[in-house]
């Protein structure tokens, strides 16, 4: 099973509440990333764990917070949605730490905040 | 920083007629390309996964590699209406550490028309 599952598919938010989001894999995978996407925008790397070491880009370190309880599961977490966080959230695993390995999306969490 | 360009932005084809994507990288010690294709509103599924200059063929889906011009293609063959997607290239550098930045361009809408 190569499945990636996301939760929820679709989220509603308002502005300054909390949003996470949860994705799981079974394949054992070491790396689990989190990738925004918005229309007519290239996928943006938020943050990867690789094994239990969570690594956050410069550019969105305050804003996205990740946890990693078991190799299975990791969440995304907003703690005060604004409107710029409306967006596909994209979660993906892959094999290994690098990023030559093949990554596994999941169908994305659609986030919309109003 | 890898700077990743894809044209055209959108293209209309033809069912059956071959429909050819491109894509430019700026990073030319790039040693793993892989096109990947995003259907709407759902996660990414990666087509073709190409390492040295020439040709890899996945089924109907053909990626050429031309390093030393920094260039990419994706073509597909007898393409089909199910085809219709966002299709995003993603160059990148094994360089044996735990750098896991995918660099995704900004993609291609393809349509194809029956």
């Amino acid at each position: 099973d190569t499945t990636v599952k996301q939760n929820p598919r679709y989220k509603l938010a308002r502005v300054g509440k909390p949003v996470n989001l949860i994705c799981s894999q079974t394949m054992n995978h070491d790396t689990m990333y989190w990738y925004q996407k918005k229309p007519n925008q290239a996928p943006k790397l938020l943050l990867f764990y690789y094994d239990k070491i969570l690594n956050r880009e410069a550019d969105t370190f305050e804003k996205f917070q990740s946890s990693r309880p078991n190799n299975s599961f990791c969440s995304l977490y907003i703690g005060s949605a604004g409107l710029e966080y409306s967006a596909m959230y994209l979660c993906a695993s892959s094999r290994g730490q690098g990023a030559t390995g093949q990554l596994y999306f999941g169908e994305g969490s659609k986030l919309t905040v109003l | 920083q890898q700077k990743v360009q894809q044209s055209p932005e959108s293209l209309t084809v033809s069912e059956g007629a071959m429909a050819s994507l491109n894509c430019t990288f700026s990073d030319g010690t790039s040693n793993n390309f892989r096109w990947y294709r995003q259907h709407s509103a759902k996660g990414l599924e990666v087509l073709v996964s190409i390492f040295s200059d020439g040709e890899k063929e996945e089924g109907r889906f053909t990626a050429h590699l031309n390093r030393a011009n920094l260039h990419v293609s994706l073509h597909i063959r007898e393409p089909q209406p199910s085809d219709s997607a966002v299709y995003l290239c993603a160059p990148s550098l094994d360089s044996g550490g735990s750098n896991a930045k995918l660099t995704f361009g900004k993609g291609t809408k393809l349509s194809v028309k029956s």
